[in-house]
Parts: C-alpha cells; structure tokens; sequence
C-alpha cells in the first residue's frame, strides 16, 4: 500500500482557515486520496476524497497538488468542533465497497478558543 | 437505521472469558469492516466482509478472533479466551454499494479485560 505522511499535531485559532498536509509521494495513478477524522470517544467520520481535481463539500476542501504527491485539507473556519484526529488515507479506487482502508496515526488538531 | 449500531458500547471481562461483539449495519449496506483501536493508537484493520463472505481475514490477530455475518446484515466478533492485550475499542464500519460518500463507523465496543 501506498503510505502517506501527517504531521502529528497542529493547532489553530478559531474562526481561521486550517490547512492540514498530507504527504503521499509514491501514489498510483488510480489511488484515491481520502480524508476522515475522529473526533474524542467516536468512531472515525468521512470527511472527503477526491482522485486529482480539487473537491468541495460542506464539511471541507480537498486540494490535491498537480502531481499528486500531497495534498492538502482545508477547513475553512474552524470552530471547537473540529478539533480531532485527521487521518489521510489512500485506497485502490474509489470502489469503496471492496477493499479495506489503512488508517495512519494521522494529525490531531487543536482548536484555540 | 439511520446509523451503524454497536452493542455493548462497553464490556468488562475477566481474562479467559468469551465475548461476543454486535455490530447492526445501515440497513442495505453490504460491505462491513471491523476494526480495533487500542488506547493512543490508530486503527487497525480486523475482517471485511462483502455480504455474507470475508473475502479478507488478514488482520484477525489469532485464531481466538473470528467474526460471521449473517443476512447480508448483522455481524459477531468473537473473542476466545480473552487476554488483556485484547482490551482495545472495537469498532465497526459498513458502506453501501454504491459508494460515494466513504464509511460509516458505530461509535465502538470499548472492550476491558481484568
């Protein structure tokens, strides 16, 4: 499996953007880029994923560089309820219901009131 | 149901104990996975079953580990024998056929062994 790498911590005011990298320098032309978090006492929640265009939802952005080794979570006003363990994961396909997603130790975010 | 239901949220269970994990899928959802997270540590891959069949097993960590499913619907881990190193929370996530929008995980089995 292709492996990515997070810094293990960030922190960020409230109220501001938050970018949170992920590095994943040997990808596959068909790995997909996936994003979850956990919040504290909660199974993991998806966020995101996307394969090269940049993605929008309403949790989040997903920008992915145009080689495809990182890419980049952007949350763009964090509040108290987005401090949690942010994992990047990258699969196979998109073909969620077929393969098992490897979990890293991914970057736990601190929000500052 | 609306969500992925896990039961018991927690169990205490002296070593050397059975204990069986529940894990109620959205209704639908037809790809199930099993994971366990000890304290501080990322997840770690368990079984996956597509319907009925575990297509892959390669995270059981021993042969006291097995899981079934039955009805394309409800999934049991089991744990013989239970060691401390066992105590861990154990969570399950579905996705549905169609995919999209990724996995939805129960809220865990905090597992304790005493």
């Amino acid at each position: 499996d292709a492996k990515t790498t997070q810094p293990n911590s960030m922190e960020s005011n409230e109220e501001e953007p938050v970018h949170l990298p992920c590095n994943h320098s040997t990808i596959s032309g068909t790995d997909y880029i996936h994003w979850y978090r956990q919040l504290p006492s909660q199974g993991p929640e998806y966020v995101i994923h996307g394969l090269t265009s940049n993605v929008n939802n309403r949790m989040a952005s997903l920008a992915i560089a145009e080689d495809r080794k990182s890419s980049t979570l952007i949350l763009h006003r964090a509040t108290l309820r987005d401090a949690a363990v942010y994992y990047c994961i990258l699969s196979l396909g998109s073909n969620f219901g077929n393969e098992k997603l490897t979990f890293g130790t991914g970057t736990r975010l601190t929000i500052i009131p | 149901g609306a969500g992925v239901s896990q039961s018991p949220s927690n169990k205490v269970t002296e070593k050397g104990k059975d204990v069986e994990l529940r894990c109620d899928p959205i209704s639908g959802h037809t790809a199930l996975y099993w994971y366990r997270q000890s304290l501080g540590q990322g997840l770690e891959f368990l079984i996956y079953f597509q319907g009925n069949s575990a297509p892959d097993k390669s995270g059981l960590p021993s042969d006291r580990f097995s899981a079934e499913r039955t009805g394309g619907s409800v999934s049991t881990l089991t744990i013989q024998r239970t060691q401390q190193e066992d105590s861990a929370v154990y969570l399950c996530a579905t996705q549905g056929l169609r995919g999209g929008v990724g996995y939805t995980f129960g809220s865990g089995t905090r597992l304790t062994v005493v």
